[in-house]
């Protein structure tokens, strides 16, 4: 059964960095697109960045680009967001959720979320 | 960029039959996807390529996928069925984009 498991959630002041990861099992983690979603407090879902199975792609939502890095280790099978220059409304729970590996593409399965609170 | 709207709440007796909607231009023409999500917990997959269930989901959650509409239909109601529900869709005409409803709160009268 797959299973993620993020950390790296906080607190951070607003400008300040942080660093996510998601540990990954269960499946065979280098032969799958990964995704960072996140979801504001009491707000619906967002999708944050996915990175392709060799790390080789990465995309991400405009209002992250250039704030926000996603990268992995097949070797350790861990995901990784770095965020930097962050704002209040990067405030949110972030998940990691594994890509189908479809045209169509959705994601499961979830882990259960990292909170990240950017407050002064 | 591409925009689902969901209605912001549902509300059905148990038993009875509740039908989420997920609009978007041209949607039939996409593969939609079906989120649960129940307060405290991360989402669950519930539907996928429109009208396929993953392995463990009651066959009451089926879906429907044509024109301007995706719909998620879910039979014979539940009290476990209180959650809210995002569609989802890939938006192959941008640059990789995922793109999810609005949510939907579906409350058990």
């Amino acid at each position: 059964e797959a299973q993620l498991l993020e950390s790296g959630g906080g607190l951070v002041q607003p400008g300040g960095s942080l660093r996510l990861s998601c540990a990954a099992s269960g499946f065979t983690f280098s032969s799958y697109a990964m995704n960072w979603v996140r979801q504001a407090p009491g707000k619906g879902l967002e999708w944050v960045s996915t990175i392709s199975s060799s790390g080789g792609s990465t995309y991400y939502a405009d209002s992250v680009k250039g704030r926000f890095t996603i990268s992995r280790d097949n070797s350790k099978n861990t995901l990784s967001l770095q965020m930097n220059s962050l704002r209040a409304e990067d405030t949110a729970l972030y998940y990691c959720a594994k890509d189908s590996g479809t045209y169509s593409a959705w994601f499961d399965p979830w882990g259960q979320g990292t909170l990240v609170t950017v407050s002064s | 960029s591409y925009v689902l709207t969901q209605p912001p709440s549902v509300s059905v007796a148990p038993g009875q039959t509740a039908r989420i909607t997920c609009g978007g231009n041209n949607i039939g023409g996409k593969s939609v996807h079906w989120y649960q999500q129940k307060p405290g917990q991360a989402p669950v997959l519930v539907v996928y390529d429109d009208s396929d269930r993953p392995s463990g989901i009651p066959e009451r959650f089926s879906g429907s996928n044509s024109g301007n509409t995706a719909t998620l239909t879910i039979s014979r109601v539940e009290a476990g069925d209180e959650a809210d529900y995002y569609c989802q869709v890939w938006d192959s005409s941008s640059d990789h984009r995922y793109v999810f409803g609005t949510g939907t709160k579906v409350t058990v009268l």
